[in-house]
């Protein structure tokens, strides 16, 4: 049974070109999170989405930033217009249901780099 | 909002010593607690988790941790540590629902 699995493992990008990272998780979840991770921060909660529902998303920023869990396929963070500031590792997790503090799996996560 | 702070970011010590690690949230109600561990080039993974029950949690790979409900603590303890235990270490709280919140995180380097 695969686990979290995340793509590209690292990403590089110019200022203002789109990143789009890759999460599946694992068979069986339909609920899935992403994390950000800075250096020296910890992990902050991003955004929380089912298959085809973004449930929470307070925590990702309101421009440039989108996330979507289709039907069918991975779930997708995207960020457009990418900036210094959005490098980071960006951990996704899956769980099989909400139940209060469900543990969540994760993924190896993709570091973002912006030159 | 709810916040979790882990005292130290880094920790450096030798085979055998002891470790404690610190961990404190700030949420008035009831809470389950993680400590998530993320070793050298993998994902994170549970280390152990409390619920309810027996303040005194124990993990895998001989750690435990103990909640201080009046203390709103949740240290991470193992008596000898071993340079395999060299990661990073994760405490992590969820109030309820989906969100868990991390702290940032204590990086241990342990010496041969």
């Amino acid at each position: 049974n695969a686990g979290v699995m995340q793509n590209p493992r690292h990403l590089v990008r110019r200022r203002g070109q789109e990143a789009r990272l890759r999460c599946s998780p694992m068979k069986g979840h339909s609920h899935v999170y992403w994390y950000r991770q800075l250096p020296e921060e910890g992990l902050k909660f991003m955004v929380y989405l089912q298959k085809e529902n973004i449930i929470d998303e307070s925590g990702m920023p309101k421009e440039r930033f989108s996330a979507e869990f289709p039907k069918e396929g991975p779930s997708i963070l995207r960020i457009q217009q990418v900036v210094r500031g959005d490098s980071a590792a960006y951990f996704c997790a899956s769980s099989p249901q909400v139940e209060e503090g469900e543990k969540l799996f994760f993924g190896s996560g993709t570091q973002l780099s912006v030159l | 909002a709810q916040s979790v702070s882990q005292h130290n970011h880094h920790v450096i010590l030798s085979e055998a010593a002891s470790l404690e690690l610190g961990c404190n949230y700030s949420y008035g109600g009831t809470v389950n607690l993680f400590w998530y561990v993320q070793y050298p080039g993998q994902h994170l993974q549970l280390l152990l988790k409390y619920f309810s029950g027996d303040p005194l949690v124990k993990g895998i790979k001989g750690f435990e941790a103990e909640f201080i409900k009046s203390k709103f603590s949740f240290n991470l303890r193992k008596p000898s540590v071993q340079w395999s235990d060299t990661a990073e270490y994760f405490c992590a709280v969820n109030t309820g629902g989906f969100k868990t919140i991390f702290g940032a995180g204590t990086r241990l380097f342990v010496k041969a």
